[in-house]
């Protein structure tokens, strides 16, 4: 059973558009990882959050860590084609170092 | 840099037989993952290894086996293919020394199963 939600499922934008994806679970997490897989290829560490209300940015992406560590977002201002991806959330499990992926957004960013 | 290699990229079986996919890691990471990849599933975790010699039942693992027999190799076994084993799979590899360290992942295996 996926614990983590993802949404939306699909989403097309134009180019320099913002848009926000959300990954939410009922339980708590330790920690939090964003993905970003492009076609063809195996997914890449995009960040990690660990800390609740922990924001952390990297160039035009903005990635927050909800208070109560139960769920995340991801933020991307001014979306470029090369933005276009599979974007998966992850979490690991407290003493066991199992990550378990959400159900993914997939992104396309229109020229 | 080689980073974690999968073989077969591609593979046509039928249903009933058997095979082996391999995953090999260059970086003498201690932790070693399968995943399978379906559409609007994401990634679900088969089988994991937190060491040589060591594995782990994950999210999906009926039909499959796993063994760790060396630290770079993580070989995923499938003795009895079914359609529904039909899927890309992905092994992953991490160095095993912090909590939520980075994955790291191969280009992933398309398997089909007539």
């Amino acid at each position: 059973t996926q614990l983590l939600e993802q949404s939306p499922q699909f989403l097309s934008i134009q180019e320099g558009e913002n848009l926000t994806v959300y990954c939410n679970s009922s339980s708590v997490f330790s920690s939090l990882q964003w993905y970003r897989q492009e076609p063809g290829e195996g997914p890449v560490l995009l960040v990690t959050v660990v800390t609740g209300g922990e924001v952390k940015k990297l160039k035009r992406l903005t990635f927050q860590f909800g208070d109560a560590r139960k769920d995340s977002s991801l933020h991307i201002t001014a979306a470029q084609p090369g933005d276009t991806g599979l974007y998966l959330c992850a979490y690991t499990t407290s003493g066991t170092y199992k990550y378990i992926f959400g159900t993914g957004t997939r992104l396309k960013v229109l020229a | 840099n080689a980073g974690v290699t999968q073989t077969p990229k591609f593979r046509v079986l039928k249903t009933g037989q058997s095979m082996t996919l391999l995953c090999a890691q260059d970086m003498n990471h201690e932790y070693m993952y399968w995943y399978r990849q379906d559409p609007g599933m994401g990634l679900r975790l088969i089988h994991y290894s937190v060491g040589e010699g060591t594995t782990a039942k994950g999210e999906v693992p009926d039909g499959y086996n796993v063994s760790r027999l060396k630290k770079q190799n993580f070989l995923l076994g499938l003795e009895s293919a079914a359609p529904s084993q039909t899927s890309v799979y992905f092994c992953a590899s991490s160095r095993g020394t912090e909590m939520a360290g980075e994955l790291f992942f191969g280009e992933g295996s398309r398997l089909t199963v007539l």
